[in-house]
């Protein structure tokens, strides 16, 4: 069975440093990934996935996400956080590509600080 | 920007009203769905749609219902709501067979 945890409920950093959310799942076969991103009060936003193509996947805003099947870790990183950036985000695992097959890991408020 | 609207956004009703959620998309998608999302708890899928006429229950059992009666319209209703319900429910649609989702802004239902 699929499964996707993310070790940071909420990640605090200043802005222009970077950031790093970690993201580990479990799947039996060679599952797709995605990161998503929520706004206060807006719905989700793709920011990028991976689909067994190349391992390191660029995303909008900066964010990049390095598919290490090793440590089956998908952790989605930025160089230089924006105050823009503040927002709850989520790690996603599917072992197909229908929208029934997604698994949502719990999320990770990141918080940006001037 | 997704063309896919939520109604209403925000709604406090008593116990034992009868509501629906409206989903509406203008990407001409097969695929939607509903999930179900609490404060620092996973999204849950509740109900999801493949075509119109074609309704289906999601990995989470909920009181609610479903139609898709037309491509672009999925609205979710609930018969009697109760303060269990209370959650915020986000509607989505998909292209076929690409696992990427593009969410509504949500509805947040509090039912006192």
């Amino acid at each position: 069975a699929q499964s996707v945890t993310q070790l940071d409920s909420h990640v605090s950093v200043s802005e222009g440093t970077p950031v790093l959310l970690r993201c580990n799942y479990s799947s039996s076969y060679s599952p797709s990934l995605f990161w998503y991103v929520q706004h206060p009060n807006k719905g989700l936003q793709l920011l990028l996935k991976y689909t067994s193509a190349a391992t390191l996947v660029k995303g909008i805003n900066g964010f990049e996400a390095e598919f290490k099947k090793s440590e089956t870790s998908f952790h989605l990183t930025k160089p230089s956080a924006h105050m823009s950036d503040a927002a709850e985000y989520f790690c996603v695992v599917s072992e197909g590509q229908a929208g029934t097959a997604l698994i949502f890991g719990k999320g990770t408020t990141l918080s940006v600080s001037s | 920007e997704a063309d896919i609207y939520q109604t209403p956004r925000y709604l406090v009703i008593g116990t034992g009203k009868k509501i629906t959620l409206e989903c509406s998309q203008t990407m001409g998608h097969d695929k939607m769905y509903w999930y179900q999302q609490d404060p620092g708890m996973e999204l849950h899928l509740i109900h999801y749609s493949y075509g119109v006429n074609s309704t289906e229950k999601g990995d989470l059992s909920s009181e609610s219902t479903v139609s898709r009666i037309r491509t672009e319209h999925f609205p979710l209703t609930l018969e009697s709501a109760r303060p269990s319900h209370t959650s915020q429910y986000l509607c989505a649609s998909s292209v076929t067979n690409t696992g990427e989702l593009f969410f509504g802004e949500g509805s947040r239902l509090t039912v006192l």
